[in-house]
């Protein structure tokens, strides 16, 4: 089954922890994306990789890491530093430069209490 | 710096009327602009981008440059239309990061 998977769908942390979102492909794709999705805000890109050993940061990536050490994956770490982890987390992929459709997984819904 | 604005975040017709779904851009060189969609317990999925002028599922976006609006349309709208609706822009040449709109929540009514 050929695809973008997200896990785990709900994740819930203490305060203080960092967490680890998971993020694998297997469409081949160069490009990967992380993107937060908060109520009234839309799409906010984290960070995003275009190929393997590469990321760039995206608008909001003060408080995240990642990194790129296999094409399938790319993993995001929400560190302690970031000031409102909360949210709703999207992984997306696409075949690489000028491939404008992202084809997106079904999302992390973190908490952090 | 590139912007997508999403007027309405919430929008409602009845099955049958016409539908127009606003989005307005902010972004110095030629943009590409793109519609997608998440329906209920499902993925975002790219619905339309405006380099094809396709029609999919009854819509169609134009892209005006003069007043920079990528409006999404569909004369008769349908049930299962009810979808999340998100506005996005690719900007420079090369790059193939989107910015997106805050979205537009489209009911239609039975």
């Amino acid at each position: 089954d050929g695809g973008i998977t997200q896990s785990p769908k709900y994740l819930f942390r203490k305060e203080g922890q960092n967490v680890t979102l998971s993020c694998e492909q297997n469409l081949n794709h160069d490009a990967m994306y992380w993107y937060r999705q908060d109520p009234g805000q839309g799409l906010r890109l984290i960070y995003y990789s275009q190929i393997v050993n590469d990321f760039q940061k995206g608008d909001i990536a003060e408080g995240y890491s990642v990194s790129r050490e296999k094409k399938e994956s790319f993993p995001l770490t929400v560190t302690s530093a970031q000031k409102n982890p909360t949210a709703f987390y999207l992984c997306a992929s696409s075949t690489g430069p000028l491939a404008y459709e992202q084809y997106f997984g079904p999302g992390t819904r973190l908490t952090v209490t | 710096a590139q912007r997508v604005t999403q007027p309405e975040k919430l929008l409602s017709v009845f099955k049958g009327a016409p539908v127009e779904l606003k989005c307005n851009y902010s972004y110095s060189g030629s943009p590409e602009l793109f519609w997608y969609v998440q329906y209920s317990r499902q993925r975002l999925q790219l619905l339309l981008r405006h380099i094809s002028r396709e029609s999919i599922k009854g819509f169609t976006a134009d892209l005006n440059k003069g007043e920079t609006s990528f409006h999404l349309k569909k004369p008769f709208a349908q049930e299962e239309d009810s979808a999340m609706y998100y506005c996005a822009l690719s900007g420079s040449a090369g790059a193939n990061n989107l910015f997106f709109g805050t979205g537009t929540r489209l009911t239609v009514i039975p």
